[in-house]
């Protein structure tokens, strides 16, 4: 079946520091791809998405490409905040029945120190 | 406004008791879903509505029900609370298949 796989974190940078979200795919049609944040307490947003290959998901800063080659979408950030502190799942959408759910990855905490 | 809303935010209960929580959303999508976060914070679908019928029924068990009396609702009645039932439930709509999904606050579920 259809999984996400991203890497385990936490993440802890410091303020101004690149960052990177590694996160792999399989699927068994052509998915969407997507990744969302959450802050604490708070519900899942829609952070950016793609739905083709080579096609670049970007927002606030982040940004992500579909890569069908290596099965993969790695979120990626030139100089984080603060303010984004949170955790970070990386999901997709199948084709199919798998159309009207979202695979999640299992998230990845990402700290930011001042 | 708020999308996607839930009640209550949060519901502490004792086990073997009946509860439900309601969901509504504003944005007039047709798609509605249930999502269960454990405490690791892995998230899972529990069950896809569309257009008011049963899309997707990820082996739930059966003392979970969902109920969608109109497009613009999902609520879901849990029977027979168990101590594994606490977790956070999201709520969430689309405009059809997926393309992009919104979610509610959630509402943590504690079982005592």
């Amino acid at each position: 079946g259809d999984s996400v796989t991203q890497m385990e974190g936490p993440v802890t940078l410091s303020e101004e520091a690149f960052l990177t979200i590694n996160c792999t795919y399989t699927a068994t049609g052509y998915p969407s791809l997507f990744w969302y944040v959450q802050y604490p307490g708070e519900g899942l947003q829609l952070l950016l998405k793609a739905t083709k290959a080579d096609d670049k998901g970007s927002n606030k800063g982040f940004e992500a490409t579909y890569r069908k080659e290596t099965t993969s979408f790695h979120l990626e950030k030139g100089s984080v905040q603060v303010s984004d502190s949170a955790v970070y799942f990386c999901a997709l959408s199948d084709q199919g029945d798998s159309s009207y759910k979202l695979i999640f990855g299992s998230g990845t905490r990402l700290l930011v120190r001042p | 406004d708020t999308a996607v809303s839930q009640t209550p935010k949060y519901l502490v209960t004792q086990m073997g008791n009946d509860k439900s929580i309601k969901c509504e959303q504003n944005l007039g999508h047709d798609t509605m879903y249930w999502y269960k976060q454990d405490s690791k914070k892995f998230l899972k679908i529990m069950f896809s509505y569309n257009n008011k019928e049963l899309i997707i029924n990820e082996t739930v068990p059966n003392r979970f029900s969902p109920k969608s009396p109109d497009k613009a609702h999902l609520n879901l009645h849990i029977n027979s609370l168990e101590l594994g039932d606490s977790a956070v439930y999201f709520c969430a709509s689309s405009r059809g298949e997926i393309t992009e999904a919104f979610f509610g606050q959630g509402t943590r579920l504690t079982v005592v």
